[in-house]
This record gives structure tokens, sequence and C-alpha cells, in this order.
């Protein structure tokens, strides 16, 4: 059973256009991730939540935006995409010292 | 700045044979995670051992950790084609839920 979704698995955008990446959880835990991976490196924090306590990490560009309107639920909004931006997006949960990865969302920017 | 390096960057192996990936931190941890990621796909949650802990065995994976070195390593024994995948390792800074991740270390078992 599927208990990190997100939607879409692929997601094209173009240049300057907002694109909104979903992620879902059906573990009912508390912390929330939001990552961005580039090819071959390592996933890079951008926010996290505890319940709806926002954590932003100081790199993190004003470009992204999240929001997590209840416990399930969490987006994250990229408001004008560059091509720096095409990347994986990799949303989790945790419980405990565990993370929970969804599949990840590549998103190509045009 | 990147909290975990991992060495090698890649590693290839014949099937059989046993897989080391190292990683170094920085800063002062609760643990320490190890993670695997399937090309195109999450992260998968693999073993974890705590800063008081010197080894720690599951199946074929055995990880170590040494605090005074600010050090870890994977051992895969008895490698299998469907250990291809990139490794990860990861730390969890004292007091938070902010986890940082290695550079990873991409492992290729040739059957």
């Amino acid at each position: 059973d599927a208990m990190v979704i997100q939607n879409p698995r692929y997601q094209v955008t173009q240049f300057g256009k907002p694109v909104t990446l979903s992620c879902s959880q059906t573990l009912n835990h508390n912390v929330m991730y939001w990552y961005q991976q580039k090819s071959s490196q390592a996933p890079k924090l951008l926010f996290h939540y505890y319940d709806k306590d926002f954590n932003n990490e100081a790199d993190t560009p004003d470009n992204f935006q999240s929001r997590r309107p209840n416990t399930s639920f969490c987006f994250l909004d990229i408001r004008s995409p560059g091509l720096g931006d095409a990347a994986m997006y990799l949303c989790a949960t945790r419980r405990g010292d565990t993370q929970y990865f969804g599949p990840g969302t590549r998103l190509t920017v045009l | 700045s990147q909290q975990g390096e991992e060495d090698p960057q890649a590693l290839s192996i014949q099937e059989g044979e046993n897989a080391t990936m190292n990683c170094s931190y920085k800063t002062s941890i609760n643990n320490l995670q190890w993670y695997r990621q399937n090309s195109g796909r999450g992260l998968v949650h693999l073993i974890l051992i705590r800063s008081n802990e010197r080894e720690k065995h599951s199946g074929r994976l055995r990880v170590t950790l040494d605090t005074s070195k600010k050090s870890s390593s994977l051992l895969i024994t008895a490698s299998r084609a469907a250990d291809t995948a990139s490794y990860f390792c990861a730390t969890d800074s004292t007091g938070g839920f902010k986890t940082i991740f290695g550079a990873g270390t991409r492992l290729f078992v040739k059957a």
C-alpha cells in the first residue's frame, strides 16, 4: 500500500509558469519534508514541517513556497520556475528517526 | 554546507563480492542512517545506527560508526545484481528534525 504519494510523477512546465507539486500521506505522521534532488547529487532539504510549524532552510530560494493545509497533504509551489529548477522533488514523512519517501516528481522546465 | 561526504562516488563489483561504502560527517549527531535509491525513485531507509552504538547488522548489511573520526561505513555482503542503486548516508543534527544527506555512492553490481 502506498504510504507517501506524490502527484504528478512527471511534470513539464514552461519557464516562468507557476507549478504546484503535491504530496499526500496515509501514515498520519507529524513531520513532512520537501527535498530537491538534481542528477547524481544528494537530496537537498528545502523545507520541513512539524505539524503546521513551518521551517524554511536559509538557502531555499524565495521562488519556492510550501503549504500544508492538514496532516495528510503538503504542497510545493514554484512561483516562477527557471531552467535551474529542473530536478526531482522528493516528499518524505517521518516517524521516530526514520523518513518515508514518496516516489518523487520529476520536473522539467522548457 | 553538506554534512555528509561519501566515498567512493561510484563502485562497480561482480555479483557475490562485498561492497563497502564510507561516509564522513562534520557535526555532532544523534544517529546516522543509510538509505538506498533506485534510479529515478524515492529513497528507502535501510538501517540506523545511534551515536552510542559502534556496529549494527541487518541481513546482509553491516554498518559501523566511529564518532571520534566522524565516519561510518556500510558493508553489503554477497552482493546481488538487484543491489545496484545509489546509497546515501544521512545524519540528524542534535535537537531537531533536520536531516542532511551525503553525496551518495553509486553501486553497480554486475551479474
